[in-house]
């Protein structure tokens, strides 16, 4: 594995269209996590999976927000009826739990889906 | 309240010389880690240091140090012998162990290296 794959890289929509973005995790990753990070902003949190369950939702997930993990693998996260509000940065985050000092956890980020909603 | 906060919008520093970079971080969480990214304009997230609640010792990446004051909740990023690639957005974040290990970041810190 080279690290976390998100797919497209950049996508512009019109507003009211929906739109799916991919993320493949590091196989052996089994927690899987979405964030969204508008310009000058840090990352938000949306939501959390282990294996194939939706452990956490953020409020920010409104009920136009989506997200699948089919058998623990890849993730999706689709967005209905776009607007210009959800124009920003997706970002798509691995890591398994690992022993250490302190039970650090790895996270692996990918390099993110760009939305423009116009 | 914010559970991270960066006070520095941007920083400037020559090249070659050292810099603090300011996160502070609020808790209740007796057990908690602390991370720094840096993201450059390409957008990927770049993990550089951690530090756990219960580790004794500052940690040291490299150029990378975290100076961990846990009584005054901070998690400083210093940075030595500044190099013109150092400059981008660098992120604070905590994860709560009590939690189911979600990242929350702070809104960073632009860092600009000048020849």
């Amino acid at each position: 594995d080279t690290g976390v794959s998100q797919d497209p890289r950049h996508k512009i929509t019109k507003r009211g269209q929906n739109v799916t973005f991919r993320c493949d995790p590091i196989s052996e990753h089994n927690r899987l996590y979405w964030y969204r990070q508008t310009l000058g902003q840090g990352p938000e949190f949306l939501t959390y999976f282990q294996n194939e369950a939706q452990l956490e939702k953020s409020r920010l997930l409104s009920d136009r927000f989506s997200a699948e993990r089919p058998k623990g693998s890849f993730s999706t996260l689709e967005i209905q009826r776009t607007e210009q509000g959800d124009s920003a940065m997706y970002l798509c985050a691995s890591s398994f739990p690992r022993t250490g000092s302190g039970g650090s956890y790895g996270y692996t980020f990918g390099s993110g889906t760009r939305l423009t909603v116009v | 309240a914010q559970k991270i906060t960066q006070t520095q919008p941007g920083m400037f520093v020559q090249e070659k010389e050292a810099v603090t970079l300011d996160c502070t971080y609020d808790t209740s969480d007796p057990s908690y880690g602390l991370f720094w990214y840096k993201q450059p304009s390409s957008g990927e997230m770049i993990f550089l240091i951690y530090q756990g609640s219960y580790d004794q010792q500052n940690a040291t990446e490299g150029r990378y140090s975290l100076n961990f004051q846990k009584a005054r909740k901070s998690a400083n990023l210093v940075i030595s012998a500044s190099q013109l690639g150092d400059s981008a957005m660098y992120f604070c974040a905590m994860r709560e162990n009590s939690g189911y290990s979600t990242l929350t970041f702070g809104k960073g810190t632009m860092l600009l290296v000048s020849p």
